[in-house]
């Protein structure tokens, strides 16, 4: 069964430096990936997914994220962060050519960018 | 194309009574999901429609149980409240056409429950 793991509950940085939001999966075969992000009181806002060709996958708001196949990981970066991205960013996961499989989401990642 | 709508927003419901929340997908979209959020479990998986089907069920008891129209709204319900169902429950909806994209998938702002 495919898994996400978001090591940090919370992460705070400074506005104007970069920020690393970590994600690590588990899944049979290859996967696709994506970042969502939600604001208060609001549902989950599509970011960026990766599902095949270049690591580097370029997103919404100035995000990016790195497909790490070796290390199954997929990274959300930005180099300047912003006070507006303040909000709980969520990971998800499927299985490519699994079907109908669900998408499995991390327990969410909150940051918390400081003026 | 107006995003997904979820009816009502916010809802206060005593133990033991049951609920209905209600979905509208984005226009020509067809899988509909349901989703609880709570703080310690994140997002919790519940169950997909697709063409007024059941594709695929998460692991919550019977007390769960949604449906799908002709037109793609779908509708969760949830009988004998108990204080633990106290969540945000979220609604996405995806094209159809199978594939990645099918996965991209579009929330509405959630209906925030409250079993007291």
């Amino acid at each position: 069964a495919q898994s996400v793991a978001q090591p940090e509950d919370q992460v705070n940085v400074a506005e104007g430096n970069p920020l690393t939001v970590k994600c690590t999966y588990s899944v049979s075969g290859n996967p696709y990936l994506f970042w969502y992000v939600q604001y208060p009181n609001r549902g989950l806002q599509f970011l960026l997914k990766y599902i095949t060709g270049d690591n580097l996958v370029k997103g919404s708001y100035g995000f990016e994220a790195e497909f790490n196949k070796s290390q199954t990981s997929f990274h959300l970066k930005k180099p300047s962060a912003l006070v507006s991205d303040s909000a709980l960013y969520f990971c998800a996961v499927r299985p490519m050519n699994s079907g109908n499989t669900p998408l499995v989401f991390g327990k969410g990642t909150r940051l918390s960018v400081i003026a | 194309k107006a995003g997904v709508t979820q009816t009502p927003r916010y809802l206060i419901k005593t133990r033991g009574q049951q609920v209905t929340l209600s979905c509208s997908p984005i226009s020509g979209h067809r899988s509909v999901s349901w989703y609880q959020q709570t703080p310690g479990q994140g997002l919790q998986f519940l169950f997909e429609y697709f063409s007024e089907t059941q594709r695929n069920k998460g692991n919550f008891p019977g007390r769960f149980s949604g449906r799908q129209f002709s037109n793609s709204r779908s509708e969760m319900n949830v009988s004998t409240l108990e204080l633990g169902d106290s969540a945000l429950y979220l609604c996405a909806s995806s094209p159809s056409g199978g594939g990645a994209y099918s996965y991209e998938q579009y929330f509405g702002p959630g209906t925030r429950l409250t079993v007291t």
